[in-house]
């Protein structure tokens, strides 16, 4: 089947511009995480999302990121005010609850660059 | 806090070798899962592995084999009779275990393996 897909694959904006990233996870998949992967720090986790449940954003590193998930199954974060800073590959994984051990295997997308000028 | 150690940054071994990349976790958390994910130039993850913190039996795949042992918290990934295919990244990552469902990955620097032929 269909693995996670993202989009767009390469973003470049320029410093203080609004960008959104998309993510649309395995079908059957209702968790949904975002990380983010710079040459400075590595992989990092973002955000988490379970079905229809409140989001956990406690990795989101300032308040100009946001994500939100519509319909339990795609989802976009936001990046508000870009700084070079956020220049990184945003990914996304998802995985499926239920059978033991699936639900903590994470499916990961190809990831979106995103390059602030 | 959770964290992983991956100290060879890069390893580079002729095609046919047997190459092992070395992982340390440390975690305060009683269960807890371990992954291997191979990043190759596209850029994307690919999931090889997951174990579980009650499960020390190692495991072979092919010409991958991997062994866990808690009493050095380490998760070593061997690859048997390198090919030039297997060049990439290599990360391991820990999950924590809350009680959301949230299984977020702590990911370790990663270990760049180059094959030549």
């Amino acid at each position: 089947g269909a693995g996670v897909s993202q989009s767009p694959s390469n973003k470049v904006t320029e410093k203080g511009k609004d960008v959104e990233l998309r993510c649309d996870p395995i079908s059957g998949h209702t968790a949904l995480y975002w990380y983010r992967q710079s040459l400075g720090q590595g992989l990092e986790f973002l955000i988490y999302f379970q079905g229809n449940s409140a989001p956990d954003k406690s990795g989101l590193p300032s308040d100009r990121f946001s994500a939100e998930r519509t319909g339990g199954s795609v989802s976009t974060l936001t990046i508000q005010r870009t700084q070079q800073e956020d220049s990184a590959v945003y990914l996304c994984a998802s995985s499926r609850p239920g059978l033991a051990g699936e639900q903590e295997t994470q499916y990961f997308g190809p990831g979106t660059r995103l390059l602030v000028l | 806090a959770q964290k992983v150690t991956q100290a060879q940054t890069e390893i580079s071994v002729v095609e046919k070798e047997d190459v092992t990349l070395d992982c340390v976790y440390e975690t305060r958390d009683t269960t807890y899962y371990l992954f291997w994910y191979k990043q190759p130039p596209s850029g994307e993850l690919v999931f090889l592995i997951r174990r579980n913190s009650f499960d020390e039996q190692n495991e072979i795949s092919g010409r991958y084999s991997w062994n866990f042992q808690k009493s050095t918290s380490s998760f070593n990934f061997t690859i048997t009779a390198s090919q030039v295919v297997d060049s990439a990244v290599y990360f391991c990552a820990l999950s924590d275990y809350m009680d959301t469902g949230r299984r977020a990955l702590t990911f370790g620097s990663g270990t760049r393996l180059q094959v030549q032929p």
